[in-house]
């Protein structure tokens, strides 16, 4: 079974600060994706990545994905109350068209 | 352009009942995708359409729960004999094609709580 495993679970910060979200696997995947979820709405997709080692920044968010396609993080400079959410990973491995999605990290942003 | 739509957006029913949760796809989309999620975890693939047939359904839990997109649109997840298990948001997605290539866009989820 595929696994992809982010940590931390949970994260509570001050706004302003830096952060990172790490997702991994052991499996190599041909594509991956960063999501956020809010309460009661379905996630909204941040960003795809395709390349071992690429990195993409999305204003203060950037996400990169690791040089053998099993990992990825996102990196959040100077967070804002607003970035506060639930962080998805997601990827598809070559010859499937599912996606699998990590566990998570819910990430609160304090004022 | 109206984005994916699910009804209900809640469903509470009583254990061993039959629901069927509906979804409404992007006008044009032709994969569409169910996923099940429980409180504080990720979406769990269920199944995978592409047009009318259904590409992959690995992710179906058991034979209570079957799917349908009769006309290559609208869906309808089926759920016979309902256990408590069963109770979580199931969301549904749709994308221009196939996942890695395009983006899939979310509906908002039926939320499911069976009693």
């Amino acid at each position: 079974t595929q696994l992809l495993e982010q940590s931390p679970q949970f994260l509570s910060i001050q706004e302003g600060e830096n952060l990172t979200v790490y997702c991994n696997s052991s499996s190599v995947f041909s594509s991956l994706q960063w999501y956020r979820q809010e309460p009661g709405e379905g996630p909204v997709l941040l960003v795809t990545v395709v390349t071992g080692g690429e990195v993409k920044k999305l204003k203060r968010l950037t996400f990169q994905f690791g040089d053998a396609r099993k990992d990825s993080s996102l990196h959040i400079t100077a967070a804002q109350p607003g970035d506060t959410g639930l962080y998805l990973c997601a990827a598809t491995t070559s010859g499937t068209y599912k996606y699998i999605f990590g566990t998570g990290t819910r990430l609160k942003v304090l004022a | 352009g109206a984005g994916v739509s699910q009804t209900p957006s809640n469903k509470v029913t009583e254990k061993g009942k039959y629901v069927e949760l509906r979804c409404d796809p992007i006008s044009g989309h032709t994969a569409l995708y169910w996923y099940r999620q429980s409180l504080g975890q990720g979406p769990e693939f269920l199944i995978y359409f592409q047009g009318t047939g259904a590409a992959d359904d690995s992710g179906l839990p058991n034979d209570r729960f079957f799917a349908v997109r009769p006309e290559g649109s609208v869906s309808t997840l089926k759920i016979q004999r309902t256990e408590r298990g069963d109770s979580a948001v199931y969301l549904c997605a749709s994308s221009l094609g196939p996942a890695g290539n395009y983006e899939q866009y979310f509906g908002p989820g039926t939320r499911l709580t069976v009693t």
